[in-house]
């Protein structure tokens, strides 16, 4: 089985960085995926790693450490726009492409 | 492209009644998802396909059916709705490891159902 554990809420200013972080336990790893979910909408793709260290893609950025089963996603110079949930999911070796999702990180970004 | 469309994107219902969920894609992706999302629990998995005519379960499965006779098309089922089924579902659908690149699951609008 796979656990993962992200925080569930996090409060951030405009203009500030914001770092989430994901512990993941899983029986087989290939990857793994952040997601950005706005509230009642769909889950949309963010950044995925399944090397060790640091993707950048614009302001967003994701690391991994597989021998620390440990990722974080950096969110720089926050816009009002980015309060969200971010979704941690680490994808598993299991045939299906499956991933399991962490229960999200909720973020406020106030002005 | 429309991307994933799910049908309807709201229901009622009355507990023992059924009804079938549609999702559609038209990226020709190979593997197509059913999730529920539920507040505090995150998206977890009902049922997958790999393919026209292949079902899974996945970590959630009991009280729901699903079937893929076309390629495109992926339609959820429960057959007696109950209370615990109130959730957000959401389809989603994606290329096979085969097909190289991060085969990223691309998600539906969702469709929110009640189970009075």
């Amino acid at each position: 089985g796979q656990n993962i554990d992200q925080p569930t809420e996090m409060t951030a200013t405009e203009g500030a960085i914001v770092q989430i972080n994901c512990t993941y336990q899983t029986s087989g790893f290939n990857g793994l995926f952040w997601y950005q979910q706005h509230a009642g909408e769909a889950p949309t793709f963010l950044s995925y790693n399944v090397l060790d260290g640091l993707e950048e893609k614009g302001r967003f950025s994701s690391f991994l450490s597989r021998s620390k089963g440990y990722s974080y996603l950096l969110l720089k110079e926050l816009q009002m726009k980015d309060s969200a949930s971010y979704l941690c999911a680490p994808r598993g070796k299991a045939a299906g492409n499956k991933l399991t999702f962490g229960g999200g990180t909720r973020v406020l970004v106030k002005p | 492209n429309a991307g994933v469309t799910q049908t309807p994107k709201f229901r009622v219902l009355k507990t023992g009644q059924s009804m079938t969920l549609l999702c559609a894609q038209d990226m020709n992706h190979e593997y197509m998802y059913w999730y529920r999302q539920d507040p505090g629990m995150g998206l977890r998995l009902i049922h997958y396909s790999v393919g026209e005519g292949t079902t899974a379960k996945g970590e959630v499965p009991d009280g729901y059916n699903v079937s893929r006779l076309k390629k495109q098309n992926f339609l959820l089922g429960l057959e007696s709705a109950a209370p615990s089924q109130t959730s957000v579902y959401f389809c989603a659908s994606s290329y096979s490891i085969a097909s190289g690149s991060y085969n990223e699951q691309f998600f539906g609008p969702g469709t929110r159902l009640t189970v009075l």
